[in-house]
């Protein structure tokens, strides 16, 4: 089953704005994660904020995690053509660490 | 650090046919993971190891699909028969244990099945 819902489906902007994806989830959990994936490839992991976190930096992104409203979002600061992707939350639940997907974000990066 | 390595990159079958797919994890990563992904959309989980056991499978059809991890390394996934609607990239991800979080996910096995 698939609880991480990511919003937009889809995402076009130009280079060096910034994107904005979320992420919203129904059960407790242990962890949230962001991972990218680029066409044709494994995805790639991007950030990991637990439950008792309420934001995240790594370079250019952001993670902000409301556990109260059960959503999350990532946000690309100054993009760049090569952030071109699908862009995936995954949520660790509490009860097991089962990790459960969502659809994904397809963003796209206009130069 | 090598990473996640998974062949072959890319198979297409006839239905009814089986095929077989490896992968051999990042070294000392107990945990070792199997997931579906049709285009478009997100990763499916189809079977999770921890060292050589199983710890979930509940969405692998067993009919068809079966998997192993012996001696608790690298793993295989077989289809057999094959679908029209298997056809979808097969990933395998490892990970050092399920409550580490990250998962490190190898290129991907494309199954088109005619």
């Amino acid at each position: 089953s698939q609880q991480g819902e990511e919003d937009p489906q889809a995402l076009s902007i130009q280079e060096g704005e910034n994107a904005t994806m979320n992420c919203s989830y129904k059960t407790s959990i242990n962890n949230l994660q962001w991972y990218r994936q680029n066409s044709g490839r494994g995805l790639v992991h991007l950030i990991l904020i637990r439950s008792n976190e309420r934001e995240k930096h790594s370079g250019r992104l952001r993670v902000t995690l409301d556990t109260s409203k059960k959503s999350s979002s990532l946000l690309i600061t100054a993009s760049r053509a090569a952030d071109t992707a699908s862009y995936f939350c995954a949520t660790g639940l509490d009860s097991n660490y089962q990790l459960i997907w969502g659809a994904g974000t397809k963003l796209i990066i206009k130069p | 650090e090598a990473g996640v390595a998974q062949s072959p990159r890319y198979k297409i079958i006839e239905k009814r046919q089986s095929v077989a797919f490896w992968c051999n994890p990042i070294s000392g990563h107990a945990t070792l993971y199997w997931y579906q992904q049709i285009l478009g959309q997100g990763p499916k989980l189809l079977i999770q190891f921890q060292n050589n056991g199983v710890v979930d499978d509940s969405q692998l059809p067993k009919d068809r699909f079966s998997a192993e991890r012996l001696k608790g390394v690298d793993s295989t996934l077989k289809i057999q028969p094959a679908k029209l609607e298997d056809s979808a990239v097969y990933l395998c991800a490892s990970s050092l244990g399920p409550e580490t979080g990250e998962l490190f996910f190898g290129e991907g096995s494309r199954l088109t099945v005619l």
